[in-house]
């Protein structure tokens, strides 16, 4: 089966601008997670969909970042404005269900300058 | 926040050798799962181990859970260099909670 798409691959912007990263996720699978992960340390959960719908938002910075899944398939995921400590990893993962495994995508990775 | 740490941070060993990474976490949990990154790349899904369960064996991992001590262990025998990569351990708190992930060992394979 085909993984979980990511683009693009890398991203350079300058601080408050804005950038926008796009995630397509195994056919079939209902849960589709964004994480944010910086340099050395684990991933943390910015926003989980369950088909079109948020579950969990609690940690996605609201003033800055938003997200959505229209049609409960692809993602984006959008910062405006961007600030330096949003450089990081972003990854988008997808589960089949709760309770199984996550298939991550190869992730963005974004430098603000 | 992060509910699971893994010891050590980071691990050097030989070719051959055996490697032994150690997760602890804090509230109860429905399944534990380890992930490998490779460096720039996303992560893998390794092994699910569920509560109910005390090991779990796949290829040359091998995964221990002790709910009473909420921890867990995952071993590679007979290591290889492409096994050079950052592991991590994962917590799924049941219900449609997500995955929380710890910040990861470094395993460094010489050759």
């Amino acid at each position: 089966e085909a993984g979980v798409a990511q683009s693009p691959r890398y991203k350079i912007i300058e601080k408050r601008q804005s950038v926008a990263f796009w995630c397509n996720p195994i056919s079939g699978h209902a849960t589709l997670y964004w994480y944010q992960q910086i340099l050395g340390q684990g991933p943390k959960l910015l926003i989980q969909f369950q088909n079109n719908g948020v579950v969990d938002d609690s940690q996605l910075p609201k003033d800055r970042f938003s997200a959505e899944r229209l049609k409960g398939v692809d993602s984006t995921l959008k910062i405006q404005p961007a600030k330096l400590e949003d450089s990081a990893v972003y990854l988008c993962a997808s589960s089949f269900q709760t309770g199984y495994g996550y298939t991550f995508g190869s992730g963005t990775r974004l430098t603000v300058v | 926040s992060q509910q699971g740490e893994e010891d050590p941070q980071a691990l050097s060993i030989q070719e051959g050798e055996n490697a032994t990474m150690n997760c602890s976490y804090k509230t109860s949990i429905n399944n534990l799962q380890w992930y490998r990154q490779n460096s720039g790349r996303g992560l893998v899904h390794l092994i699910l181990i569920r509560s109910n369960e005390r090991e779990k064996h796949s290829g040359r991992l091998r995964v221990t859970l002790d709910t009473s001590k909420k921890s867990s262990s995952l071993l590679i025998t007979a290591s290889r260099a492409a096994d050079t990569a950052s592991y991590f351990c994962a917590t799924d708190g049941g219900g449609n909670t997500p995955l929380v992930f710890g910040k990861g060992t470094r395993l460094s394979v010489i050759a």
